[in-house]
């Protein structure tokens, strides 16, 4: 079945630093892939959708300067958290649709903390 | 504007039926979603309505009427492991979630 690998798992960063999440189509071509963030007991919200070969669509609300995506290849999307401060402390999860597939695909997650 | 309703939580006892229920008001409609998350993971894809009607797949099956905007998700034979959040979620030309149902599941 069409997998979706999210990378890194779990990461721990300073305030002030940034950190990169990758998300890997493995098995399907993704031309566009989403980006949530999910706070302890609350639903996923979107932040921006990611399009390959052109610029992310964000969601109002959110700092295109502060969480950038790059979306270079069919197969993979980066969201980088620059300049990390606590309150980005979250769980991020991207998705994708596989083309065969009604449903969109979800990444394993990323747990953030930021200290 | 965009406004996905459902209940925050449900309590059933195992081996009962439960029915989850979601309404929706959204600019576009392409289509609605159920998901399962157990804490701390990803969401897993349990069904896809864009037809009105039922969609029966094993012990969950998953009803739409796009004329009321309302969805509800059913869930027989409830187990133990069936305890965790429901999510709905509309697609229009992105999808949107609702907030969630935590679901507990009684022995």
């Amino acid at each position: 079945g069409a997998v979706v690998s999210q990378h890194p798992s779990r990461v721990i960063c300073k305030s002030g630093t940034s950190v990169k999440i990758e998300c890997r189509s493995l098995d399907f071509q993704a031309t566009t892939m989403f980006w949530y963030r999910q706070f302890p007991k609350q639903s996923l919200m979107l932040m921006a959708t990611s399009n390959e070969g052109s610029k992310a669509t964000y969601e109002q609300g959110v700092e295109k300067d502060k969480f950038l995506i790059n979306h270079a290849s069919l197969t993979l999307s980066t969201l980088t958290v620059t300049s990390a401060h606590p309150e980005d402390s979250s769980f991020y999860i991207c998705s994708a649709k596989p083309p065969s597939n009604y449903g969109y695909t979800f990444g394993s997650g990323t747990r953030l903390t930021v200290v | 504007g965009q406004n996905i309703d459902q209940p925050t939580e449900m309590t059933a006892t195992e081996g009962a039926i439960v029915q989850i229920n979601c309404t929706y008001q959204t600019s576009g409609f392409n289509g609605l979603f159920w998901y399962q998350q157990h804490a701390g993971e990803a969401p897993t894809f349990l069904s896809y309505n864009v037809l009105d009607g039922l969609e029966e797949k094993g012990r969950f099956s998953s009803f739409l009427s796009r004329s009321k905007g309302y969805s509800y998700l059913l869930l027989k034979e409830l187990q133990m492991k069936d305890s965790a959040s429901y999510l709905c979620a509309v697609r229009d030309d992105k999808i949107i979630f609702g907030k969630g149902t935590r679901l507990h599941i009684l022995p």
